[in-house]
């Protein structure tokens, strides 16, 4: 069955960088364009970014252009984000999704980051 | 970007309703929308995709319509594990947004 692990939050002072990392498994994950939703505590859903299956084309909301980087591993079956200059109201849960056509796709269980000095 | 319109926002229903939940888009989508449904400590998980096609392994009591800017999530007779939050997305352009969710409690 498909499984997306993500995994690489924690605390982290404002300004400074985290990588997140989300390990895919049940699916042929270079078939697939990913994204990263995340969750601000006690709200509601915000798309992040998303990358095609070959990694040749992203996109990002505007709350985090410029200071986050989605990447692929498609021999490690592994999506990336790194985050820069990190602040207070990037403070969420994490989601990696698989994009399955049609608003279709699986989503992991999330990995908390934390900013905060 | 386009912005999508929950309603309500929070609803008390017991085991047996039917409950409706509506999405209003600010511009036409077409039929570019899905419904998750998460429950607390979860990823969401899809509902309906496409506005109106069940996902596979969804009970047949939850249902979407609606294309353009108005749609429906509906749950024919609700029951004790679908207490949740409900969140429509569109995925017709990016950035792709969401509605705000809809909690669904136990009267």
């Amino acid at each position: 069955q498909v499984q997306l692990v993500e995994s690489g939050g924690g605390v982290v002072q404002p300004g400074r960088s985290l990588r997140l990392s989300c390990a895919a498994a049940g699916f042929t994950f270079s078939s697939y364009g990913m994204h990263w939703v995340r969750q601000a505590p006690g709200k509601g859903l915000e798309w992040v970014a998303v990358i095609t299956y070959d990694g040749s084309n992203k996109l990002y909301a505007d709350s985090v252009n410029g200071r986050f980087t989605i990447s692929r591993d498609n021999s490690k079956n592994t999506l990336y984000l790194q985050m820069n200059s990190l602040r207070a109201e990037d403070t969420a849960v994490y989601y990696c999704a698989n994009d399955q056509g049609s608003g279709r796709g699986y989503w992991g269980q999330g990995t908390l980051v934390t900013v905060s000095s | 970007a386009i912005q999508l319109t929950q309603s309500p926002s929070s609803l008390s229903a017991s085991v047996g309703d039917r409950v409706t939940i509506t999405c209003r888009a600010s511009q036409g989508i077409s039929s570019a929308l899905v419904w998750y449904q998460q429950k607390p400590g979860k990823g969401p998980k899809v509902l309906i995709y496409d506005a109106s096609s069940l996902e596979s392994g969804v009970p047949s009591r939850f249902s979407g319509s609606g294309s353009g800017t108005d749609f429906t999530l509906t749950i024919s007779s609700l029951q004790p594990e679908d207490f949740a939050t409900y969140y429509c997305q569109q995925f017709n352009n990016y950035p792709r947004t969401f509605g705000q969710g809809t909690k669904v409690e136990i009267k």
